[in-house]
């Protein structure tokens, strides 16, 4: 069975600084891999997916398969990052669509 | 282009009772999702529909079943409610093509069992 692991609950930087959110996964396909984020008080929002190789609000991720990570990265935190952010893998190749598997999700804060 | 809305926001139940959560869709999407989202955890997939059939179904039991109208709106239904279901409950669209069409979530329905 598919697994997403986010190792920290919480994750707390100084704005300017790097930050990077960790997200590892457990599937024995290949998987299709997410960021997905929720700012305060606002609905839960696709942040950007492995497939798309793009730069979403200067986050990057990359999938390293032989690591099975998906880690999100960001060089120069802003303050406006603060938000819950979840990783989430669907399992790609079959009729899954839709059929996410989400991480518990990590608090990042950006201190001023 | 009002996205996915939810009704009600909350709701309070006690023990034993049946609820009915609705949802419906972004404008142009066929496709409804359902996620229980407990305390302190992230969202887990319920069940799926498309067409109005339930296409796909997560590790949930027959107590949670749903049902897909011809506008593509959805309904969720809990019989026989336990204190375990107090949780969020999300509502997902997207379109059956997939590759253009990541999920759109509404902002849930805030479910407590007593």
């Amino acid at each position: 069975a598919q697994r997403v692991t986010q190792p920290e609950k919480l994750l707390s930087v100084f704005k300017g600084a790097p930050v990077e959110l960790k997200c590892n996964y457990s599937y024995s396909g290949s998987p299709e891999l997410f960021w997905y984020v929720q700012y305060s008080r606002q609905r839960l929002q696709l942040l950007l997916r492995h497939i798309s190789r793009e730069s979403i609000k200067g986050f990057t991720a990359d999938l390293n398969k032989g690591e099975t990570s998906f880690h999100l990265k960001k060089p120069f935190a802003q303050e406006e990052d603060s938000a819950m952010y979840y990783c989430a893998l669907d399992n790609a190749g079959g009729t899954s669509y839709g059929k996410l598997t989400f991480g518990q999700g990590t608090i990042l804060t950006v201190h001023p | 282009d009002a996205g996915v809305t939810q009704s009600p926001t909350h709701l309070i139940k006690t023990r034993g009772q049946q609820v009915t959560l609705r949802c419906s869709p972004k404008s142009g999407h066929d496709t409804v999702s359902w996620y229980q989202q407990a305390l302190g955890q992230g969202p887990q997939f319920i069940f799926q529909y498309y067409e109005e059939e339930e296409r796909q179904r997560g590790n949930f039991p027959d107590r949670f079943s749903g049902h897909q109208f011809p506008n593509y709106s959805s309904e969720l239904n809990v019989n026989a409610l336990l204190l375990g279901d107090s949780a969020l409950y999300l509502c997902a669209s997207s379109l059956m093509d997939r590759d253009n069409s990541p999920l759109h979530f509404g902002n849930g329905t805030r479910l407590t069992v007593t």
